[in-house]
């Protein structure tokens, strides 16, 4: 039962564009969405979260959208740098619970 | 290093072998999480843990396979005769309370299981 769905395995973006990594999700019972980032071999790394509660939330580069409506989550890398290229992973986590559920991923690849 | 560290990153099984899998987690961290990730996948929750106690093992299969974390020493994963549907990258990540309020999970940069 995939909850979390990220339907684009992949994403191609040219250095100073913005890059919109997208995100679905089937159960609006949920307190925090979340995205992390990985590098090859690496853990994935804490990017930056939403609550349900929320529209946007910002940090730096980095926006996270909710449309609780259409169940849809988005994240804005603006600008997009080459060092941003990775596997980002979509999550959520249930209210009062701690096990994250995981989207299968989108890879970003940065070009110069 | 302060993060949370797992050991060893490689590990190479043959079928029906046992595999261990060592986690560490950051400093101040009493909650512990593992997940595994198979190839092509998301990461899928498998157990989780606090001190000496077992939380919620919901994710993980319920025949040989093993999670403790004891008073003193890291957290294991164990795999008992291993298949080679158990290749995977197994993920460890810590937390310093067990609800997730707006205090993420750290992960370590997990170990890497290869069945022969």
């Amino acid at each position: 039962d995939q909850q979390v769905k990220q339907n684009s395995p992949s994403l191609s973006v040219q250095e100073g564009r913005i890059s919109i990594l997208n995100c679905d999700y089937t159960n609006s019972m949920f307190d925090y969405f979340l995205w992390y980032k990985k590098y090859p071999a690496e853990g994935p790394t804490f990017l930056i979260s939403i609550s349900s509660i929320k529209d946007k939330n910002e940090d730096g580069r980095f926006t996270v959208f909710l449309n609780k409506s259409a169940k849809h989550l988005s994240l804005h890398i603006v600008p997009s740098q080459p060092g941003d290229s990775a596997v980002y992973f979509c999550a959520k986590v249930p209210n009062s619970g701690y096990a994250l559920n995981f989207g299968k991923g989108t890879s970003l690849l940065v070009t110069p | 290093n302060a993060g949370v560290m797992q050991n060893p990153r490689h590990l190479v099984r043959r079928r029906g072998q046992e595999a261990r899998l060592r986690c560490s987690p950051m400093k101040g961290h009493s909650h512990v999480y593992w997940y595994r990730q198979l190839p092509e996948e998301g990461l899928k929750f498998m157990v989780y843990l606090q001190k000496e106690n077992i939380i919620d093992e919901s994710g993980m299969p319920k025949e040989r396979f093993s999670a403790e974390f004891p008073k003193e020493g890291p957290s294991i994963l164990r795999i008992q005769q291993v298949v080679r549907g158990d290749s995977a990258a197994y993920f460890c990540a810590s937390s310093p309370k067990g609800h997730y309020s707006n205090q993420p999970q750290h992960f370590g940069d997990g170990t890497r299981l290869s069945i022969l």
